[in-house]
């Protein structure tokens, strides 16, 4: 069981560059979230997903955009990447049911971006 | 709309020695409360969470927390710390009602000395 896995673990880009982050999970989890950590500041939400085919923003999702084809994994892509997007991106997913978003969230290890 | 707040950047305790990390949250009713822990190069992982009912909650790794309605607090404690708990800690809380969101607070390093 590999859990949640993200995929690269590390990146550098130029302004105006894309790129797409992956993530993937194996816990048949209905929920995935993307957040970044900034230093100073805790996790802030970007964009989640309730289920396959389905994504929703989250509080700072300008910037990004996200899809969700297959259960297993949520893509977080930035279009034309920006200084302000240099930031650790970490991954997470849980279970459905009656506790939604509340459930616990597993986390993955993690992506550092930097944007030149 | 809801906040968190962990008044403590760092903190160094000894090794063996109690812990306590605060947290305090600003929202018009209970909120649920979470802590999470991160270690260095690592996601995060659920310590404990407070729904409803008992207000002493465990957690896992020999942690504790307390819920206070009167002083908005859910402060974590341990009573003995190892050196393998240095990490850094994030308390986090969710609005029972309207939009969903975890809120996290901007954590707290613990150091352990030996």
């Amino acid at each position: 069981n590999a859990g949640v896995t993200q995929t690269p673990k590390f990146r550098v880009l130029k302004t105006g560059q894309s790129m797409t982050l992956l993530c993937a999970q194996d816990m048949n989890h209905e929920y995935m979230y993307w957040y970044r950590q900034d230093p100073g500041m805790g996790l802030r939400l970007i964009h989640y997903s309730v289920g396959e085919g389905t994504t929703a923003k989250g509080e700072v999702p300008d910037g990004y955009n996200v899809s969700r084809l297959k259960k297993q994994n949520f893509l977080l892509g930035l279009e034309s990447a920006a200084p302000s997007q240099t930031s650790v991106y970490f991954c997470a997913s849980s279970s459905g049911g009656a506790g939604g978003m509340y459930n616990e969230q597993f986390f993955g290890p993690g992506t550092r971006l930097t944007v030149l | 709309a809801q906040s968190v707040t962990q008044p403590d950047i760092h903190i160094t305790v000894s090794e063996g020695a109690s812990l306590e990390l605060r947290c305090n949250y600003s929202y018009g009713a209970t909120p649920y409360l979470f802590w999470y822990v991160q270690s260095p190069g690592q996601g995060l992982q659920l310590l404990l969470k407070y729904f409803s009912g008992d207000t002493l909650v465990q957690g896992i790794k020999g942690f504790e927390a307390e819920f206070k309605r009167s002083q908005s607090s859910f402060n974590l404690r341990k009573p003995s710390v190892h050196w393998s708990d240095a990490a850094e800690y994030f308390c986090a809380v969710g609005a029972r009602t309207g939009a969903n969101n975890l809120f996290f607070g901007t954590g707290t390093r613990l150091t352990v000395i030996p």
